[in-house]
Order: structure tokens, then C-alpha cells, then sequence
């Protein structure tokens, strides 16, 4: 199947901060990619959703200027979160899904452990 | 109430047994029902996913879909200690839309 793999898999960073997480497509062209964040014990919470070439489309009560996502290539998006505390440390998923496919045959990376301390 | 639940376990059973799962919903919306398993620290890897009510076997694993009951199901026969893990539902109202996920139901298989 494909593949989609997230880098890095764990990223310790001070508060105050930002991080940068990739979520690359390997083997396909992913024009949609969605990012996810779960908490411990807790399911997968979809942040939003990013459109290659366009501004991604975020879910209400998530913060566009705290979490910012850029869809620059059609195998690459990046999630960006700024000024990092210890509330932002969390696990986040991206999830990627090929051309003309629906969201039902979207793959997952392997997820981003953050810890802000 | 949220509008997929599922018991978030642990389920633990001893090799060999069937693993038997589930989700109710709420929104009667919802076309696209998926399991997904998730390892520790790993992110999700889809099991099965059904279109409507009915039931889909792939190798160990069935789905079922019983759309008037707003239930859906995931069994997996002669279980191994592998299939510990997380299992999460997730259903869709139509192909484009977002995925909505259960809690997930932890389950152990013991050898």
C-alpha cells in the first residue's frame, strides 16, 4: 500500500518554541492531507485539512496562528506549531490520500510524538 | 454525546478466542464505516472499510454494519498476541467528507 511517513517521530522542544513537523507522501501525489492530534488514551481529533496550492482549512476551536500548515508540493505538508507550551505536547498524525480517492482510502503516517517542557 | 462511542476497554482474551468489537453512532448520516489498528505510539493502519449495512469478511477479520441499529462491528477470529493493540472505528457521511473516530477499544490477546 502506500506510504506516508511523518518526520520527526518524537521532538523534545523548549516552551516557547516552534516545531516543525513533515508529513511526506512516498509513493503517490497527495493532494489532500489531513493532520490529527491525539491525546494519550484518547481518539484521533482532525486539526485540518490541507490542499496543495491552497490555504488549509482548519476545524473550529483550532488555532490558525498556533498551528500553522503549509501543503507546498503534492508530497509534502508541513505543520508548524509556534511558540510551543506544555499544552501542545500531544502525539499528531497526518494522513495523506491519493487523487480521486475518498477520504475512506487515506493513509496514515506514523505520528509525531511532542513533548513541550 | 458524542456521535461515535466505543468502549475504550481493555478487552483481554486468550489466544485463539475471537476478539469481538464495537461502535454505535448517532448521526444516521454516515455512509463509510472504518477499523482501523493503531500500535503503541504509531499512528493508524485501516483493517476494513464497509459501504452501507452488510458484512465484509477479509481473512480474520469481519465487518458488519447494521445501519437501522446505528452498530457497527469488528470480529477477529483466532486472535493472536499481535492483534494487541488499538482498535478504532471511524465512519464518513459521503467520500469527501472528514473522518470521525471512536475512542478506540485497547485489546489484549494473551499467549
Amino acid at each position: 500500500g502506500a506510504v506516508v511517513s511523518q518526520h520527526p517521530s518524537r521532538v523534545i522542544c523548549k516552551s516557547g518554541t516552534s516545531v516543525k513537523i513533515e508529513c511526506r507522501s512516498l509513493d503517490f501525489q497527495a493532494t489532500t492531507m489531513f493532520w490529527y492530534r491525539q491525546f494519550p488514551k484518547k481518539s484521533l481529533m482532525l486539526m485540518a485539512t490541507s490542499n496543495e496550492g491552497s490555504k488549509a482549512t482548519y476545524e473550529q476551536g483550532v488555532e490558525k496562528d498556533k498551528f500553522l500548515i503549509n501543503h507546498a508540493s503534492l508530497t509534502l505538508s508541513t505543520l508548524t506549531v509556534t511558540s510551543a507550551h506544555p499544552e501542545d505536547s500531544s502525539f499528531y498524525i497526518c494522513s495523506a490520500r491519493e487523487p480521486g480517492q475518498v477520504n475512506t482510502e487515506a493513509f496514515f503516517g506514523q505520528g509525531t510524538r511532542l513533548t513541550v517542557v | 454525546q458524542k456521535e461515535v462511542e466505543q468502549d475504550p476497554g481493555p478487552l483481554s482474551v486468550p489466544e485463539g478466542a475471537i476478539v469481538s468489537l464495537n461502535c454505535t453512532y448517532s448521526n444516521s448520516a454516515f455512509q463509510y464505516f472504518m477499523w482501523y489498528r493503531q500500535y503503541s505510539r504509531k499512528g493508524p493502519e485501516l483493517l476494513m472499510y464497509t459501504y452501507s449495512s452488510g458484512n465484509k469478511e477479509d481473512g480474520r477479520f469481519t465487518a458488519q454494519v447494521d445501519k437501522s441499529s446505528k452498530y457497527i462491528s469488528l470480529f477477529i477470529r483466532d486472535s493472536q498476541p499481535s492483534d494487541s493493540a488499538t482498535y478504532l472505528c471511524a465512519m464518513i457521511k459521503a467520500a469527501g467528507n472528514k473522518l470521525t473516530f471512536g475512542g478506540g477499544t485497547r485489546v489484549l490477546v494473551k499467549p
